[in-house]
């Protein structure tokens, strides 16, 4: 079982709708979860991240967590061709009495008009 | 306020040889880390460094290793390269959560 798993994609939703990405971590004792946005040919940007059970909301990204379910996910509303990208998860996972990053593989989504 | 920057940008060594990437973190930012991507995949945590030592190292062997300098840039060397070797090398900054990326480092062994 990998550590963080994502679905590779590409998930395609029409522009305006709601797009829900998911992911699922392995190691119960991980903390701190990401999502990053990562553009064809660029470089990762954190949209945001989450460290409690439930909802958060930045703008049109909510991101949500459960513990007990192993899992973290991100809704874009009101999706933009603009946010055609690849969306990656990150947990800090326990590693020899430290955290280490972990990035799951990425989802594509293709937002189109 | 100027980001993260990597250099170089491209680079294509030959197998066996050896390479240093570098990386200067955004202003402010005190802790830098190192990853690879291959294509179609997840950044790959290498290590951190904080403070000019490493705090903390993912499932790669020792012919990766870095340097912070007491300005908090940082270097990556990889000795005896492989093929498996090239990738997207990514550099990010933090200061607490969150890292920011630079651009990255595309390393082509051939």
């Amino acid at each position: 079982q990998k550590e963080v798993e994502q679905n590779s994609g590409p998930l395609s939703v029409p522009e305006g709708a709601i797009a829900s990405l998911n992911c699922t971590y392995s190691d119960r004792g991980s903390q701190s979860f990401f999502w990053y946005r990562q553009y064809s040919g660029k470089s990762p940007e954190l949209i945001m991240f989450i460290y409690s059970n439930g909802d958060k909301e930045d703008g049109r990204f909510t991101a949500q967590l459960n513990k007990a379910s192993q899992y973290v996910s991100l809704l874009i509303r009101d999706s933009q061709p603009s946010d055609s990208a690849t969306y990656l998860c990150a947990v800090n996972r326990p590693s020899g009495g430290s955290y280490i990053p972990t990035f799951g593989r990425g989802t594509s989504l293709i937002v189109h008009p | 306020d100027a980001g993260v920057t990597q250099s170089p940008t491209h680079l294509i060594k030959t197998r066996g040889q050896q390479v240093t990437l570098r990386c200067s973190p955004k202003s402010g930012h005190d802790t830098v880390s190192w990853y690879q991507q291959a294509l179609g995949q997840g950044p790959q945590f290498i290590f951190q460094y904080y403070e000019e030592e490493e705090r903390q190292r993912g499932n790669f062997p020792d012919r990766f290793s870095g340097h912070q300098f007491p300005n908090y840039s940082s270097e990556l060397n990889v000795n005896a390269l492989l093929l498996g070797d090239s990738a997207l090398y990514l550099c990010a900054s933090n200061y607490g959560e969150g890292r920011t990326f630079g651009s990255g480092t595309r390393l082509t062994v051939v």
